[in-house]
C-alpha cells in the first residue's frame, strides 16, 4: 500500500520556539493532505487541509498564523507551529489522499511537548 | 463539526471470541463512512471505505455494513486473534474529503 513518512515522531521544545512537522508521500502523489490534532482521550480533529500549490483550508478555531501548513510539492507538506505554547502540546497526524473517497493514507504521528 | 459516536470506548475479549463494535453518524448528507485498524505505535491503516447503505464489505475475518438511512455501521470480528489488538476508528464525511473522526474502540484480545 502506499506510505506516508511523517517527522520528526516525538519534539520536545521551549515555549516560544516554532516547530515544524513534515509529512510526505512515498509512492503516490498526495493531491490533497490533511493535519490532524489529537488531545489525550479524544478523537482526531482535522485542523486543515491543504491541496498542492493553493492555500490551506482551515478549521473552524484552528489560527492559520499559528498553524503554517505549507504543501508545496504533491509528495510533501509542512505543518509549523510557530511561537508554541504547552497548550499546543498534542499528538499531530497527517494524511494524504489522491481522490475524493478514496481511503486515506496516514503517518505515524508527531507528539509535541511544548514546555 | 459532526457528531461520530463510536461504542464501546474498550473491549477486552479472549482469542477466538468474535466481537463487533458500533459507529453512529449523521443519517444526513451522507458521503462516506471509513474504518480504520490502528495499531499503537503505527500509522492507521484503512479497512473499509462504504458509500452505499446497505453495503457489507469484508476483509478476512474482518466484515462491515453499514445503514445511512438510521445513520450506522457495525464492524465485526469473526475468531479474534492477538493481533487484532488495536483501535478501531470510524470515521464519516459529508463531502468526500475531510473525515470527521470517533474516539475509537480499544480492542484487546488476549490468548
Amino acid at each position: 500500500g502506499a506510505v506516508v513518512s511523517q517527522h520528526p515522531s516525538w519534539v520536545i521544545c521551549k515555549s516560544g520556539t516554532s516547530v515544524k512537522i513534515e509529512c510526505r508521500s512515498l509512492d503516490f502523489q498526495a493531491t490533497t493532505m490533511f493535519w490532524y490534532r489529537q488531545f489525550p482521550k479524544q478523537s482526531l480533529m482535522l485542523m486543515a487541509t491543504s491541496n498542492e500549490g493553493s492555500k490551506a483550508t482551515y478549521e473552524q478555531g484552528v489560527e492559520k498564523d499559528k498553524f503554517l501548513i505549507n504543501h508545496a510539492s504533491l509528495t510533501l507538506s509542512t505543518l509549523t507551529v510557530t511561537s508554541a505554547h504547552p497548550e499546543d502540546s498534542s499528538f499531530y497526524i497527517c494524511s494524504a489522499s489522491g481522490d475524493t473517497n478514496e481511503k486515506l493514507f496516514f503517518g505515524s504521528g508527531t507528539q509535541l511537548s511544548v514546555l | 463539526i459532526l457528531n461520530v459516536e463510536q461504542s464501546p470506548q474498550s473491549l477486552h475479549v479472549q482469542e477466538g471470541d468474535s466481537t463487533n463494535f458500533t459507529c453512529s453518524f449523521p443519517s444526513s448528507n451522507f458521503y462516506a463512512l471509513h474504518w480504520y485498524r490502528w495499531e499503537t505505535a503505527k500509522s492507521p491503516e484503512a479497512l473499509f471505505v462504504m458509500t452505499l447503505n446497505g453495503d457489507e464489505k469484508k476483509k478476512g475475518r474482518i466484515s462491515a455494513t453499514l445503514n445511512t438511512k438510521e445513520g450506522y455501521s457495525y464492524l465485526y470480528i469473526k475468531g479474534s486473534q492477538p493481533e487484532d489488538s488495536a483501535t478501531y476508528l470510524c470515521a464519516f464525511t459529508d463531502s468526500g474529503y475531510a473525515l470527521n473522526f470517533g474516539k475509537g474502540t480499544s480492542l484487546l484480545v488476549t490468548p
